[in-house]
């Protein structure tokens, strides 16, 4: 079975950091390229960042370069996201989803159940 | 960026009723367009992708259609399953944007 597990997620302070985890399981990962999208309690879908199969182009939105890493491992078929400096606006179910077909640009056909990242003193 | 706009917010159907929900781009996106369904507390689904491709399995009374800037998706005939949030997503671009999402309601 295709599948993305996401780990990681917890309630952290402002200012503080923490690092997401997606397990992929069932397709070749190596061969994918991926993505972390959020989703703030009871709002909409935000792009977050992506990362083409190798590692070779990264992308980020504006909301968290700099404070945001992507990486991933494909001897362990796993994609991280490193989160620093993390804001209260940080607060959101973080999904990974892996995007459809062999290029880099395309529509995200897998996704994760979400882990859910809350940043609050 | 590219700024994704659908209409409308929010929709009251009714169970075999035909629904339109209308995605706008702020500048061409050619046919790089998804659209998707989210239930509550579970992970958006992919329906349509390049615009009018249907993803597999998904059912046949769901398609898309639109180039450039405006898009819609369709419902044919809405069933009980279908009573959920959508989404539209442009792809034009690696700095992905979605739309605010329209809730579909009985």
């Amino acid at each position: 079975e295709v599948q993305l597990v996401e780990s990681g997620g917890g309630l952290v302070k402002p200012g503080g950091s923490l690092r997401l985890s997606c397990a992929a399981s069932g397709f070749t990962f190596s061969t994918y390229a991926m993505n972390w999208v959020r989703q703030a309690p009871g709002k909409g879908l935000e792009w977050v960042s992506s990362t083409t199969s190798s590692s070779a182009y990264i992308f980020y939105a504006d909301s968290v370069k700099g404070r945001f890493t992507i990486s991933r491992d494909n001897a362990k078929n796993s994609l991280y996201l490193q989160m620093n400096s993390l804001r209260a606006e940080d607060t959101a179910v973080y999904y990974c989803a892996r995007v459809r077909g062999s290029g880099s640009l395309d529509a995200f056909d897998i996704w994760g159940q979400g882990t859910m990242v809350t940043v609050s003193s | 960026d590219i700024q994704m706009t659908q209409s409308p917010s929010t929709l009251s159907a009714s169970v075999g009723d035909r629904v339109t929900i209308t995605c706008r781009a702020s500048q061409s996106i050619n046919n790089w367009l998804a659209w998707y369904q989210q239930k509550p507390g579970t992970a958006p689904k992919l329906l349509i992708y390049k615009a009018s491709s249907l993803e597999s399995e998904v059912p046949s009374r769901f398609s898309g259609s639109g180039s450039g800037t405006e898009f819609t998706l369709t419902i044919s005939s809405l069933q009980p399953d279908d009573f959920a949030t959508y989404y539209c997503q442009q792809y034009s671009s690696y700095s992905q944007t979605f739309g605010q999402g329209t809730k579909v309601e009985i």
